[in-house]
């Protein structure tokens, strides 16, 4: 079933705000890797971390790897309304992805 | 364009009918999966593929048969549709366990 928990499931930020969403799993991951889904839409690959402490960035996005390669996190500066949809990642066992943080931004 | 192409993009089926959503890539790619996602629910695993032929259960396979005749085809088929099903299915694709997934535009389906 599903390896990763991710929190929060909802989020409304102010544009401009910071967002920030985590993904956790109880077991070390070999990889995560991370997804937006735009209403409407579909997932979207977004980037793949391996190594322990990765840190990688994306524009305005930066994702990162924990240490202990139990956990991940994808931050988004200064929040603008393209940002809007659903973030998911998926754990070592891609076929399984985390249940997702919908993402609102106010205008 | 490559990718992964689904149809028919919108469905609705009476209760007890059965069908076939079709998902096609011409990446060739091994690994292939559905997902239904349902509000609140993320998406979730029914069935993934690793190759033609071979086949496996994910977390919700009850009411859906898959088969994996060739590298680019993967259909679902629903064998007696229930409300229960009204979903938006999605179809993914992968070279490989560690590679990122290509998802197809999905499938919104409604049975009444």
């Amino acid at each position: 079933g599903q390896q990763v928990m991710q929190i929060p499931q909802y989020q409304h930020v102010q544009e401009g705000e910071d967002f920030t969403t985590y993904c956790n799993s109880s077991t070390t991951l070999s990889n995560i890797q991370w997804y937006k889904q735009r209403p409407g839409g579909h997932p979207v690959f977004l980037i793949q971390l391996v190594k322990s402490g990765e840190v990688k960035k994306q524009k305005r996005l930066t994702f990162q790897f924990g240490e202990a390669k139990k956990n991940s996190s994808l931050h988004i500066t200064a929040t603008q309304t393209t940002d809007v949809g659903t973030y998911f990642c998926a754990g070592s066992n891609q076929f399984y992805f985390g249940t997702g943080t919908s993402l609102t931004v106010i205008p | 364009n490559a990718g992964v192409t689904q149809t028919p993009k919108f469905q609705v089926l009476k209760t007890g009918q059965s069908m076939t959503l079709q998902c096609a890539q011409d990446m060739n790619h091994e690994y292939m999966s559905w997902y239904r996602q349902d509000p609140g629910m993320g998406l979730r695993l029914i069935h993934y593929s690793v190759g033609a032929g071979i086949t496996d259960q994910g977390e919700v396979p009850n009411g859906y048969n898959v088969s994996r005749s060739t590298t680019e085809d993967f259909p679902l088929r629903l064998l007696s549709a229930a409300p229960s099903q009204t979903s938006v299915y999605f179809c993914a694709s992968s070279s490989s366990r560690i590679s990122g997934y290509t998802f197809g535009s999905g499938t919104r389906l409604t049975v009444v």
